[in-house]
């Protein structure tokens, strides 16, 4: 069965300053693995994916995410963070072998602060 | 082009009614599901329909239905509703089935509030 893990509800960065957004999964076949945005009062936003090929990839937004499989993570990260990027971060899983629907985390919010 | 739109964006219903939400995908889209989120929790699959067929199931109560038509819009039909119930309903599109390596895109939601 899949299940994706967001360890941290909240994550607070300084405007500036490198930010991450961890997420742990677990699934039994080959992960394809995703990153969505949630603004307040709006639906899911995709930022970024993780297939196949290099573990760092590079999405919307200046985001971009490192797989690491012996770790079974797949972390959100940015270099240098916006005031704008406040919002609640969702990391999915779909299973190679399996549904085609997403296994979403709980959420990380991130607040940005100037 | 538009993406996903849903409608209502909010509905108010009180326990025992039904409700039945709508979906249209992106345009090319001939993929559906449906997602449940509850406040402070990431989202549930529902649902998904692909070429008026429903393909998936998720662990949802019989009270809980959907169709998709021929122009690949969608309906979410909630009976004997619950204050469990209330949460922002998600609907996604994709191009086709078994895309496993595409992201599906996400409309705005409803938000249903049980009274």
């Amino acid at each position: 069965a899949q299940s994706v893990a967001q360890p941290e509800d909240q994550v607070n960065v300084a405007e500036g300053n490198p930010l991450t957004v961890k997420c742990t999964y677990s699934v039994s076949g080959n992960p394809y693995l995703f990153w969505y945005v949630q603004y307040p009062n709006r639906g899911l936003q995709f930022l970024l994916k993780y297939i196949t090929g290099d573990n760092l990839v590079k999405g919307s937004y200046g985001f971009e995410a490192e797989f690491n499989k012996s770790q079974t993570s797949f972390h959100l990260k940015k270099p240098s963070a916006l005031v704008s990027d406040s919002a609640l971060y969702f990391c999915a899983v779909r299973d190679g072998d399996g549904a085609n629907n997403l296994f979403f985390g709980t959420g990380t919010r991130l607040t940005v602060i100037p | 082009d538009a993406g996903v739109t849903q409608s209502p964006t909010h509905l108010i219903k009180t326990r025992g009614q039904q409700v039945t939400l709508r979906c249209s995908p992106i345009s090319g889209h001939k993929s559906v599901s449906w997602y449940q989120q509850v406040l402070g929790q990431g989202p549930q699959f529902i649902f998904q329909y692909y070429e008026k067929e429903e393909r998936g199931r998720g662990n949802f109560p019989d009270r809980f239905s959907a169709r998709q038509f021929p122009n690949y819009s969608s309906e979410l039909n909630v009976n004997a509703l619950l204050l469990g119930d209330s949460a922002l309903y998600l609907c996604a599109s994709s191009a086709r089935l078994g895309q496993r390596n595409q992201p599906q895109h996400f409309g705005d939601g409803t938000r249903l509030s049980i009274l």
